[in-house]
């Protein structure tokens, strides 16, 4: 079965600082995606950033980047110089292979950052 | 951002009766999904559709049904809501094997039943 893992329910970070949220993951396919996807107060998914798992280059997204530790089944989010609007809950998700109910999103419970000026 | 319009926004309904959401998208994405996001819960796929007329179901299906007669929309309906139902309900879309590998979500439906 396929399983995503966050550790930590909440987090702060002052601004312009770097901050990383954990997600680890657990599953028997060998291919597969990562996603992370931010949630702020208004409620919708913002897509962020994709890795797949034969990318060998960690993914980056303007200043979102995806560590990337295969071997650790870790695919952690670093978000540098935080900014006021980065607060939000934010979701580490997988995908499997697409004969798996068309390839549906997996997701953790989620962080809830808290960005402070 | 990816077209995905998604309606009614809110709706509160009473148990028992009947209730269709709606989700559009303008991407021509061949995968389209219905998620419910509950406390404690996270995201949990109800249906997905794999093209016209081709659906099939996720993990939390029972009490829904779904449609898809064109590409661009796929409905969900509650035939007879529940209290259990409530929640946010988030319609996505994607299409891996042409390459997009993201899923984008539309603005989200909370519905509400009394």
């Amino acid at each position: 079965a396929q399983k995503i893992t966050q550790t930590q329910p909440g987090m702060f970070v002052q601004e312009k600082e770097a901050v990383t949220l954990d997600c680890t993951y657990d599953t028997s396919d060998q291919s597969y995606g990562l996603f992370w996807y931010k949630q702020p107060s208004s409620g919708e998914m913002i897509f962020l950033i994709y890795q797949g798992s034969y990318d060998e280059q960690n993914a980056t997204e303007g200043r979102y980047s995806l560590n990337f530790q295969k071997a650790r089944k870790s695919a952690n989010l670093v978000i540098s110089a935080s900014q006021l609007g980065d607060s939000a809950m934010y979701f580490c998700a997988m995908r499997g292979m697409i004969y798996n109910q068309g390839g549906k999103l997996i997701f953790g419970q989620g962080t809830e950052l808290s960005v402070k000026p | 951002d990816a077209g995905i319009t998604q309606s009614p926004r809110h709706k509160v309904t009473e148990t028992g009766t009947p209730v269709t959401l709606r989700c559009h998208q303008t991407e021509n994405h061949r995968y389209m999904y219905w998620y419910r996001q509950d406390p404690g819960h996270g995201l949990r796929l109800i249906h997905y559709s794999y093209g016209v007329k081709d659906t099939d179901k996720g993990e939390v299906s029972d009490g829904y049904s779904v449609s898809r007669s064109k590409t661009e929309d796929f409905l969900l309906t509650l035939e007879s809501a529940t209290s259990s139902q409530t929640s946010v309900y988030f319609c996505a879309i994607s299409d891996p094997q042409a390459g997009v590998n993201e899923q984008f979500f539309g603005p989200g439906t909370r519905l509400t039943v009394l």
